[in-house]
């Protein structure tokens, strides 16, 4: 069974920094691309960035493009999103998420359960 | 980057009626690379359709997807009492990726 959990979401300071992590199970981590999406809640979907399967690729939404950095340790399946001078509008719950074994092939197939991450001082 | 839009806002329906939510894209979608979620509250979102017209792993036949070029429809043939959620599009494949604003599903 295919399982994702992310951790390390809290309150945050404006301009500080955090790390997100998400744990992979249940599947060939490094086949396939990962993706975080993020949601205010009772809001809509984001998209946030996703990388490669080796890493090589990384692509970001311009809102976040420059202070957030997406990474991933393929050894200890486990997908990261690094946090840097947040704002109060990135106040959301992050999900990570698989794609597909291509950047092309399905849409986002598996979703973890979410980690919400409040912006604040 | 291309915008979706996604109609109607809402969408007020009885059990056993069938839904047809749009999905509008701002260009043409290449590859055939939109998706169809659903999400209850308090859970995160399912694949439900990927590929304009492919149901994922799991997902009942009275859910499909139809479309082309600029303009998708997510049909329901005859609603369950658990349809009852938001449905949200997304295109995938070239970045950035884009959701639509979503519809939700409500009993009437």
């Amino acid at each position: 069974e295919v399982q994702l959990v992310e951790s390390g979401g809290g309150l945050v300071q404006p301009g500080g920094s955090m790390r997100l992590s998400c744990a992979a199970s249940g599947f060939t981590f490094s086949n396939y691309w990962m993706h975080w999406v993020r949601q205010v809640p009772g809001k809509g979907l984001i998209w946030v960035s996703r990388i490669k399967t080796d890493g090589s690729s990384t692509d970001y939404a311009d809102s976040v493009k420059g202070r957030f950095t997406i990474s991933r340790d393929n050894p200890k399946n486990t997908l990261f999103l690094q946090v840097t001078s947040p704002r109060a509008e990135d106040t959301a719950v992050y999900y990570c998420a698989r794609g597909g074994t291509n950047s092309h092939s399905t849409g986002l197939d598996s979703w973890g359960q979410g980690t919400l991450v409040t912006v604040s001082s | 980057e291309i915008v979706l839009t996604q109609s109607p806002g809402t969408l007020s329906l009885s059990p056993g009626e069938r839904a047809t939510l749009s999905c509008r894209a701002s260009q043409s979608v290449s590859s055939r690379s939109l998706a169809w979620y659903q999400q209850k509250p308090g859970q995160a979102p399912r694949l439900l359709i990927y590929g304009v017209s492919t149901r994922a792993t799991g997902i009942p036949d009275r859910f499909s997807g139809s479309g082309s070029g600029t303009d998708f429809t997510l049909t329901i043939s005859r609603l369950e009492p658990e349809d009852f959620a938001v449905y949200f599009c997304q295109r995938y494949g070239s970045s950035p990726l884009t959701f639509g604003q979503g519809t939700k599903l409500e009993i009437k």
